[in-house]
This record gives structure tokens, sequence and C-alpha cells, in this order.
């Protein structure tokens, strides 16, 4: 089973900061089978990136991703107040087919 | 629009059973596999199984194998989630989501189930 390692736990920052979350997989994952999303209180999880770097629908432009093999990012370039949340890396593909990383809480300074 | 509607939420009482629904519009539902996510409170995302209502092919992850039951009626584009006989800590909260390629595009808006004497 491929298991996912997100750091750091809890990323405390101000709005307009860059943030850098960080997925490492403890087996190769395919880059096109890697995704991100974003869970705020009370709502269901987003699709942010698919693909390790392509952006979902409607997703703005400061969340990229990057990243291949076992390590993977997520950059938000100027940290928006509705950008603190909750985010998941995600493997698809690999038996049991999808997991998740435990998650990394983004979180006001 | 695609959509997926979850069915409400549930109060049960340990060893009842339970089937939640996950309903999808807007979109081929028999041509993308539904999953379920299981998210007990506080704590992170857990894939349960996926299911591709085409044929129902069914996959489990190996932590949820025997404990629930994934099945889906085509004839009216509904997902289940079933458990036969329900424990304290089957509570949380349980999402749909559509599968595509390399990720889930769309999730419904959660199932909260909680089990209580």
């Amino acid at each position: 089973e491929i298991v996912l390692t997100q750091s750091p736990g809890t990323l405390s920052l101000s709005p307009g900061e860059r943030a850098t979350l960080s997925c490492r997989a403890s087996q190769s994952v395919s880059s096109s089978y890697l995704a991100w999303y974003q869970q705020k209180p009370g709502q269901a999880p987003r699709l942010l990136i698919y693909g390790a770097s392509s952006r979902a629908t409607g997703i703005p432009d400061r969340f990229s991703g990057s990243g291949s093999g076992t390590d993977f990012t997520l950059t938000i370039s100027r940290l928006e107040p509705e950008d603190f949340a909750v985010y998941y890396c995600q493997q698809y593909g690999s038996s049991p087919w999808i997991t998740f990383g435990q998650g990394t809480r983004l979180e006001i300074k | 629009e695609v959509q997926l509607v979850q069915s409400g939420a549930e109060v049960k009482k340990p060893g009842e059973s339970l089937k939640i629904s996950c309903k999808g519009s807007g979109y081929s539902f028999t041509s993308y596999w539904i999953g379920w996510v299981r998210q007990m409170p506080g704590k992170g995302l857990e894939w349960m199984g996926i299911i591709y209502p085409g044929d129902s092919d069914t996959r489990y992850s190996p932590s949820f194998q025997g404990q629930v039951t994934i099945s889906a009626d085509k004839s009216i584009s509904t997902a289940y989630l079933q458990w036969s006989s329900l424990k304290a800590s089957d509570t949380a909260m349980y999402y749909c989501a559509r599968l595509v390629v390399g990720a889930t595009d769309y999730w419904g808006q959660g199932t909260l189930v909680t089990v209580s004497s």
C-alpha cells in the first residue's frame, strides 16, 4: 500500500505570504494520478490540482502543483483569507487504488 | 450541471443496520466510478471503496472489506453504502465522489452518521 505523508502538519502564515505544502509517497506515484484537495470546515473536499500540476476548473492561478516520483508540492503563491483550510494529497492508481495523505492545516498567523 | 446528492443525516443505535444513498445527475451515471470516503470527527479522509455503476464492479479498501457493502442501482442513478450492524466507531461523515482519471472531481455534500446507544 502506498502511504502518503504530508508536511508540515500545520502551517501558520499571513495573508499575502507564500505557502508550500509537501506530499511524500512511500513508493513512486504516477504524476497522472496525484491530486490535491482543499477542505473547509463543514464542507466537502474540493479538487484543486490533478495530474500533479493541472488546475481543476475554476481554481485560481495562485494555486500550483509540481513534483514527480515520490515528492510532490502544492504552492499557493499569495495567500488570500479564503485559502486557510485543510489540504490533502491523494494518489489514485496503485492498490488499494486510492489513498489520502493525513492533511496539512493552513492557519492564519 | 453535475451533482451528487446524498441522503440525510442518520442517528442509529449500535447493532442496527443502515443504508445511505448518493444520487447522481447531470452526467452519464453508468460511465464513471463512484467512491465512498469516511471522515471521522476531527480526522482526515479515508477511502472506503469504489463501484462502477455500469456493471457494478466493486472494489474495497482493505480496511473496509467486510465491514460495509457498496452497491448501485443504475436505473435510478444512485449508489449506496450500507452496514449490517453498526458500531459506535462508525460515527463519521460519509462522502460520495465521482472518479475521473487521476482524481475525484465532484463530491456529494456528505451524510453524517451518528451511532450511539
